[in-house]
């Protein structure tokens, strides 16, 4: 099975100031068309996850810019740009290219 | 708008059964892999088991294999998971997804204890 390892797994913030989150995976999760299918996820209290990158860099629909996503191969990150009030919970990186996928452990990112 | 509403979660005895259901509206769901993931609580996202777009292919946990099986019903656009022998650790927040994580359901609330 892939294990996907985020760091770090707590992430103390300020608001207006950027904030970063490592996601490596224990193979490439590069699949056989070429695309990668890593996602980020945000978790807030009490909520369902929903998705906020999908394949690496692409921001799903009604997610603020200051979110983005990048990396390659085995090694991503997620960068938040100025920490808003709104970003607090449980972000989860996820590799969906080797069935059926499999989530990070999970960073907590609070104030 | 694309909706996915669990239903079924309880409270149950070690070693009883339970359904899960995932109705979808907006979405159909012979067109996507489709998954249950659940959350115990105060901790992380664990899958449980998925089914491919065609249905030809389903996975499980080692954790739920032979205990838990995956289903769905495409003329009622339904997906079930159907559990027996609980365990107390299989107490979680169930949540059907799609398998790229681009659509959830709320969860349901599965307790198992005596």
């Amino acid at each position: 099975d892939v294990v996907m390892t985020q760091s770090p797994l707590s992430l103390p913030v300020t608001l207006g100031q950027p904030a970063s989150i490592s996601c490596r995976s224990s193979q490439s999760v590069v699949y056989s068309d070429g695309n990668t299918y890593l996602n980020w996820f945000q978790q807030r209290p009490g909520q369902s996850p929903r998705r906020l990158i999908y394949q690496v860099s692409n921001r799903d629909s009604g997610v603020p810019d200051r979110f983005s996503g990048s990396g390659s191969g085995t090694d991503f990150t997620l960068k938040i740009s100025r920490v808003e009030a709104e970003d607090v919970g449980v972000y989860y990186c996820m590799q969906g290219t080797h069935w059926p996928g499999t989530f990070g452990q999970g960073t907590k990112v609070e104030i | 708008e694309v909706q996915l509403l669990e239903s079924g979660g309880d409270l149950v005895q070690p070693g009883g059964s339970l359904r899960l259901s995932c109705a979808a509206s907006g979405f159909t769901l012979r067109s996507y892999a489709m998954s249950w993931v659940r959350q115990a609580p105060g901790k992380g996202l664990e899958w449980v088991s998925a089914i491919s777009a065609s249905g030809g292919s389903t996975y499980y946990a080692d954790s739920v294999k032979g205990r838990f099986t995956i289903s769905r019903d495409t003329s009622k656009n339904t997906l079930f998971l159907q559990m027996i022998t609980l365990r107390v650790e299989d107490t979680a927040v169930y949540y059907c997804a799609e398998q790229q994580g681009g659509y959830w359901g709320q969860g349901t609330l599965v307790t198992v204890s005596s």
